[in-house]
């Protein structure tokens, strides 16, 4: 039972370029979320999904794309990154109450 | 979903009892408390949670006051593995609808001297 699972963990873009981080769970949680993380602060939701097929935006939805195709897997899409996108990505699902969180990505922007 | 207040750092000796402290004043009747913990850049982790009843479970106690517009976490023995920064969020029940997901504050760094 691995979790949640995030790859790449480290990955560094040059300006404009697009990527896509990865998203997987094992568990069957319905709820999945993303979450970027800048030094010194809290978490904050980008985006999220109740189940295959539905997705709705968090606070800071601008710069990102998401599908939710399966249970599974939720994957989070830069279109064209810039500087400002540069932080720590975390993944999340549950099921329950509780959440589940992956250990992260760390994305630097040049 | 409430705000809450949080001291931004606290310490504790290894052993004792951490006790962290939230204030959330303008709490819903249908809102919960949720603590989280994040040690060292890691995936935040799901301590526990409670409505207006004292809760324990294998890692921690949750007190809520009986006007509800505060709580304290406590970790009863605790260790150097527990220094980590530790949430405190309030939302509504996840049965309830609406969106899903967490709101992070900064939290509180808990710092646990040897």
């Amino acid at each position: 039972n691995a979790g949640v699972t995030q790859t790449p963990k480290f990955q560094v873009l040059k300006t404009g370029q697009s990527m896509t981080l990865q998203c997987a769970q094992d568990m069957n949680h319905e709820y999945m979320s993303w979450y970027r993380q800048d030094p010194g602060m809290g978490l904050r939701l980008i985006h999220y999904s109740v189940g295959a097929g539905i997705t709705d935006q968090g606070e800071v939805p601008n710069g990102y794309n998401v599908s939710r195709s399966t249970t599974e897997d939720f994957p989070l899409r830069l279109l064209s990154a810039a500087p400002s996108q540069t932080s720590v990505y975390f993944c999340a699902s549950r099921r329950g109450y509780g959440y589940t969180f992956g250990s992260g990505t760390r994305l630097t922007v040049v | 979903d409430a705000k809450t207040t949080q001291p931004p750092s606290m310490d504790c000796a290894e052993g004792r009892a951490a006790n962290l402290p939230c204030n959330h004043s303008t709490i819903s009747g249908n809102e919960y408390v949720y603590w989280y913990r994040q040690i060292h850049s890691q995936g935040p982790q799901y301590i526990i949670h409670g409505l207006k009843n004292n809760e324990t479970n294998e890692m921690a106690s949750l007190i809520i006051t009986e006007d509800r517009k505060s709580s304290t976490l406590i970790l009863p023995h605790a260790t150097l593995r527990d220094t980590a920064v530790y949430y405190c969020i309030v939302r509504v029940s996840y049965s309830g609808g609406g969106a899903d997901g967490l709101t992070f504050g900064k939290g509180t760094h808990l710092i646990i001297q040897p």
